[in-house]
């Protein structure tokens, strides 16, 4: 079975400050790893995304994330927080196969506030 | 090119009410899953569909069913309504096969559901 842990609920940084959400990933198969993020009355909007290959992968907005294997993690970083950078960040894993589609498997989410 | 569109935006019921909602994908894409989104239990996969067939099932009552109609619009539909199904309903679609890797989800924004 699969799962996703984000540690922390709340995160708070200041405006220009990094930012490092953690997300820890529990799978019996290679997965597929994401980040979504959500801002207030809206839906998800996909950050990044791991399948293969390259390790460190860059999203939009100037996040990125690193998959580790040896300590099942896909933490999610960013040098400089901005004051838009407010919202709630999701973790989420799915397996590595095609027409697996849209079932995925998401952490309980950390909301980030960023402090001026 | 349209993002997904899901209606109503909002609306309230009262406990054994039933309720439909509705969601139309981004064009071409042929998968449609639907996520339950609360503050205690985050986000729970429901259902999705691909070409007109049920593909994945998460784990709820059968009050929770789908469809998928020959234009990739999908409706899901909520029979016997209790307090426990006030929630956000949130719509994504896909490719659903082939170059898009499981996982690459686009979301609407949700049809918020309050049960009285």
């Amino acid at each position: 079975a699969q799962s996703v842990t984000q540690l922390g609920s709340h995160v708070s940084v200041s405006e220009g400050a990094l930012v490092l959400l953690r997300c820890n990933y529990s799978s019996s198969v290679p997965p597929y790893l994401f980040w979504y993020v959500q801002y207030p009355n809206q839906g998800l909007q996909l950050l990044l995304k791991y399948t293969t290959g390259a390790t460190l992968v860059k999203g939009i907005n100037g996040f990125e994330a690193e998959f580790k294997k040896s300590e099942t993690s896909f933490h999610l970083t960013k040098p400089s927080a901005h004051m838009s950078d407010a919202a709630e960040y999701f973790c989420a894993v799915s397996h590595m196969i095609y027409n697996q589609g849209g079932k995925l498997i998401f952490g309980q989410g950390t909301e980030l506030s960023v402090k001026p | 090119k349209a993002g997904v569109t899901q209606t109503p935006r909002y609306l309230i019921k009262t406990r054994g009410q039933q309720v439909t909602l509705s969601c139309s994908p981004i064009s071409g894409h042929r998968s449609v899953s639907w996520y339950q989104q609360t503050p205690g239990q985050g986000l729970q996969f429901l259902f999705e569909y691909f070409s007109e067939t049920q593909r994945n099932k998460g784990n709820f009552p059968g009050r929770f069913s789908g469809r998928q109609f020959s234009n990739s619009r999908s409706e899901m539909n909520v029979s016997t309504l209790e307090l426990g199904d006030s929630a956000l309903y949130l719509c994504a679609s896909s490719l659903g096969q082939g170059t898009s890797p499981a996982g690459e989800l686009f979301f609407g924004e949700g049809s918020r559901l309050t049960v009285l």
